[in-house]
């Protein structure tokens, strides 16, 4: 069965630095989602993205995070300086037009320091 | 951004025992209500999407029911199993993408 893939799958920064996370969504979903949880507290949503722009974001986020669907692939999400209430699990996820449902990656644990 | 409650928080139960939570959302604005199996060390796993008031869907010893005027929907767990122990979420959808409740936690003790 076809998956969302996320690498990495741990990912360890010093507060103040760069991170990409890499989402490869399932090949013929359109619409893309970064979701985070926070340790301990729900699943948050970020980002939604569908034909090459985003479409909804949350107020977490700000002019720090920015994604890119670089090559018709990839999904990526960057951080552009960490901090270390960043610290979470990130979730990618992906659908197709209908049934609505959303496959998620396995996650990305980000622990800034 | 819609809000959604979810009860009990956690959930402890003996193999064999049938046991049920709540999803509670905002009936204004309702689309879609999805209901979603997270394990541990696992990613979220779509167990049903529901959009219709009445609507009810099973898969296997899992259902769920669904109350749109009311803004509530219950998931069933039919004769526990130790697998069954995960974190279930539900998360309505208007026009806004999913937002996910803090889920109910439940473990099933063999």
């Amino acid at each position: 069965e076809p998956e969302v893939t996320q690498t990495p799958s741990h990912q360890v920064t010093q507060m103040g630095q760069e991170v990409i996370l890499r989402c490869v969504p399932i090949s013929n979903h359109l619409y893309f989602y970064w979701y985070r949880q926070i340790l301990g507290q729900k699943v948050e949503f970020l980002v939604s993205f569908y034909n090459n722009e985003i479409s909804e974001k949350s107020e977490i986020f700000d002019d720090q995070f920015s994604v890119e669907r670089p090559d018709g692939s990839n999904f990526t999400l960057k951080i552009r300086s960490t901090k270390l209430e960043d610290s979470a699990m990130y979730f990618c996820a992906s659908r197709a037009v209908s049934p609505e449902k959303l496959f998620f990656g396995s996650g990305t644990q980000l622990s800034v320091l | 951004i819609l809000n959604v409650e979810q009860s009990p928080q956690s959930l402890h139960v003996q193999e064999g025992d049938s046991t049920n939570f709540t999803c509670s959302f905002p009936s204004s604005n309702f689309y879609a209500l999805h209901w979603y199996r997270w394990e541990t060390a696992k990613s979220p796993e779509a167990l049903f999407v529901m959009t219709l008031n009445g609507d009810e869907k099973k898969k296997g010893r899992i259902s769920a029911t669904l109350n749109t005027k009311e803004g509530y929907s219950y998931l069933y767990i039919k004769g526990s199993q130790p697998e069954d122990s995960a974190t279930y979420l539900c998360a309505p959808s208007g026009n806004t993408p999913l937002v996910f409740g803090k889920g109910t936690r439940l473990s099933v003790i063999a």
